[in-house]
């Protein structure tokens, strides 16, 4: 019953370091999400990957990368991190869907990774 | 762009009052809507969804019904409790012919606190 699973939970970096966040789940979801949390600002979407080896551009997805080599696992990079990306990072998977069900599968969110930049 | 407008927080109430947490929505396509529920420190955990108009979705003593003519989706329940505590996300997923892939747009949330 592990769902989706974030790691590390925290974490504080210095302008300019780099790292990488992962995110499995264990549900054959073929969606999978990255979204920021900051205060006022409900969650913003980052990257998505609609399948293994795909990868697609979010609200927001200036300064970071993504990859899904395998189909459990979605990994956000920040390549030079900046106080700007300091924030809450929810990863998230869903089933696909067919047809107007598309948009009716519930997304099921990791506890999230809380990222200090500074 | 879909846009999602939730009610100005936080929210005080005292134990057993009824909740009421406003949502209203923008979208192009026929969107299917959520309510998420967020407790300290972890993550966002489906409440109830509806998926066309005049659908109710309920769970816990929740409530929620599209209204497609008013694009509302108002989050209800008759008594609330001080474990009900928590930030509340109204959410849409639009279907735009098969290429929005889920994807959420979420108002900015509501904290609810509820005293003893």
């Amino acid at each position: 019953n592990a769902g989706v699973t974030q790691t590390p939970k925290f974490r504080v970096l210095k302008t300019g370091q780099s790292m990488t966040l992962l995110c499995a789940q264990d549900m054959n979801h073929e969606y999978m999400y990255w979204y920021r949390q900051d205060p006022g600002m409900g969650l913003r979407l980052i990257h998505y990957s609609v399948g293994e080896g795909t990868t697609a551009k979010g609200e927001v997805p200036d300064g970071y990368n993504v990859s899904r080599l395998k189909k459990q696992n979605f990994l956000l990079g920040l390549e030079s991190a900046a106080p700007s990306q300091t924030s809450v990072y929810f990863c998230a998977s869903r089933e696909r869907g067919t047809g107007v069900g598309v948009g009716n599968q519930p997304q099921h969110f990791g506890d999230g990774t809380r990222l200090s930049i500074l | 762009g879909d846009s999602v407008t939730q009610m100005e927080g936080p929210v005080t109430l005292s134990e057993e009052a009824f909740l009421t947490i406003n949502c209203t929505y923008t979208a192009t396509g026929y969107p299917s809507l959520f309510w998420y529920v967020q407790y300290p420190g972890e993550g966002l955990q489906l409440l109830l969804k509806a998926t066309k108009a005049d659908d109710k979705g309920s769970n816990k003593g929740f409530e929620a019904t599209y209204r497609k003519e008013t694009t509302s989706f108002h989050l209800e329940k008759g008594s609330v409790q001080v474990s009900d505590s928590a930030v509340y996300f109204c959410a849409l997923s639009d279907y735009a012919g098969g290429t929005s892939y889920g994807k959420l747009t979420f108002g900015q949330g509501t904290i609810l606190t509820v005293h003893p």
